[in-house]
């Protein structure tokens, strides 16, 4: 069973760049599947980050785009958040999931952002 | 503001039946299909719901989705206390080429 795990500062400065890790286990992230950031910030829903294929390809929400890098490491079987100019707007509940287009089967437990002036 | 428009919350009493309404366009809903999720909160978002219609394994037969022209709907059956949550429509987005979720509902059993 795929299990994915959320890692990365809780706490970040604003005009910084947010970092955030996705481990993969139970799953080689280079057998297939698209891997994706999902955000909710407080009181709000949920925001699509974007997605990233094990090629490579990547997918940004048009909003974000200017600012996002997702990459992945399949030596390591993980992938990472890149969020660069952070605003306090950035403070969120980050999760990290593994799916399809839409269609995300398993999601990281999330982890808290928070961005400090 | 949410490209897929949901009710900001819907309620009913356990036993009846409740649906939950989810509106796009052309772009979205319209030419793709509708993902739907469970939300509880401090926990994962639930795929509930994918290709409109089709259930997980392990997701109770109470729920199902529908799609109709640019619009969606999940429907709950039999309601139980333990369905409270918030749900969230999503599709992909032609024109955006990405995916688009709904603002959410929150699912009051009354």
């Amino acid at each position: 069973q795929v299990q994915l795990q959320e890692s990365g500062p809780g706490l970040v400065k604003s005009s910084e760049t947010l970092s955030l890790t996705c481990a993969v286990s139970g799953y080689s992230i280079s057998s297939g599947y698209y891997w994706g950031w999902i955000r909710q910030p407080p009181g709000k829903g949920l925001e699509w980050i974007g997605n990233i294929y094990y090629s490579g390809i990547t997918y940004y929400n048009p909003s974000l785009k200017s600012r996002v890098t997702i990459s992945v490491d399949t030596s390591k079987n993980q992938f990472s958040l890149k969020l660069r100019s952070v605003t306090a707007a950035d403070t969120a509940v980050y999760y990290c999931a593994r799916g399809h287009g839409p269609k995300f089967d398993d999601w990281g437990q999330g982890t808290v952002v928070t961005v400090s002036s | 503001q949410s490209v897929l428009t949901q009710p900001p919350s819907v309620s009913g009493t356990p036993g009846p039946r409740v649906t939950i309404s989810c509106s796009g366009s052309s772009s979205n809903i319209g030419i793709n299909s509708v993902i739907w999720y469970q939300h509880l909160p401090g926990t994962a978002p639930k795929l509930l719901i994918y290709a409109s219609s089709q259930r997980p394994s392990g997701v109770p037969d109470r729920f199902s989705g529908s799609k109709s022209g640019t619009s969606a709907s999940l429907a709950i059956s039999g309601l139980q206390s333990e369905d409270e949550a918030d749900y969230y429509c999503a599709a992909w987005d032609d024109s955006l080429n990405g995916v688009v979720f709904g603002g959410g509902t929150k699912l009051t059993v009354l």
